[in-house]
């Protein structure tokens, strides 16, 4: 199964500022997905990130307010910008692997918006 | 546009029941698969369900698709209180990785 890190672990935001989340695999992989779960709900998924193209959106998430980097093919980073307490949230990265269609998720990043 | 939908959202049991979680999804999916999450956790992978009729066992769960009704089930065998934990079940469409989540069933299973 895939090993996926992701930083920071958490973190404490004020409104207005910008954090960047990293997500590493240890393999290479061809999609990446970057979930939300907002306290107490389910997860929502907000953009799926692929290797040399732009990421895809879901609706309701906007490029401007979650910026996505997929350099390589083990690496993915978001951006929650311009942060607002809306945002304090669970984020996720995803990937799928192999032929088993097996999705694993990394640890998550816990942010709290102040 | 899938959606998909479990109940119960809440099950409390006792030690040595059975019970079973249902997950709804409404059009055609691909795969359905069902993850198991602890309190400040994150997921954790259970089954993949890929064809109509198939079924998985792993200790005290099984789930189960059938693609024709569009309903997975994941049964529990005489609940332990390790089994306690939320239980997410979730839809693919467009042969992508995209999963589309229900709401979660918080299962708590009590001596």
């Amino acid at each position: 199964s895939a090993v996926i890190s992701q930083k920071p672990s958490r973190d404490i935001c004020q409104r207005g500022t910008s954090l960047t989340i990293q997500c590493q695999v240890d393999s290479q992989v061809t999609m990446m997905f970057w979930y939300r779960q907002q306290p107490g709900q389910s997860l929502t998924l907000i953009a799926t990130a692929n290797q040399g193209s732009e990421a895809t959106y879901e609706s309701g998430f906007v490029i401007d307010k979650f910026p996505i980097s997929r350099p390589n093919l083990t690496f993915s980073t978001l951006t929650v910008s311009n942060m607002s307490p809306e945002d304090s949230s669970i984020y996720l990265c995803s990937v799928e692997q192999g032929l088993s269609y097996e999705q694993y998720f990394g640890p998550g990043t816990r942010l709290t918006v102040t | 546009e899938l959606k998909v939908e479990q109940n119960p959202l809440f099950l409390s049991m006792q030690e040595g029941k059975n019970y079973t979680i249902y997950c709804n999804y409404s059009t055609t999916s691909d795969r359905l698969y069902w993850y198991r999450q602890d309190p400040g956790k994150s997921l954790e992978s259970l089954f993949v369900l890929l064809s109509n009729g198939a079924v998985k066992q792993e200790g005290r769960l099984m789930a189960s698709l059938d693609t024709k009704a569009r309903l997975s089930t994941l049964h529990i065998t005489a609940a332990v209180h390790d089994l306690s934990a939320t239980y997410f079940c979730a839809g693919t469409y467009n042969q992508g990785g995209k999963l589309i989540f229900g709401q979660g069933t918080e299962l708590s299973v009590k001596p």
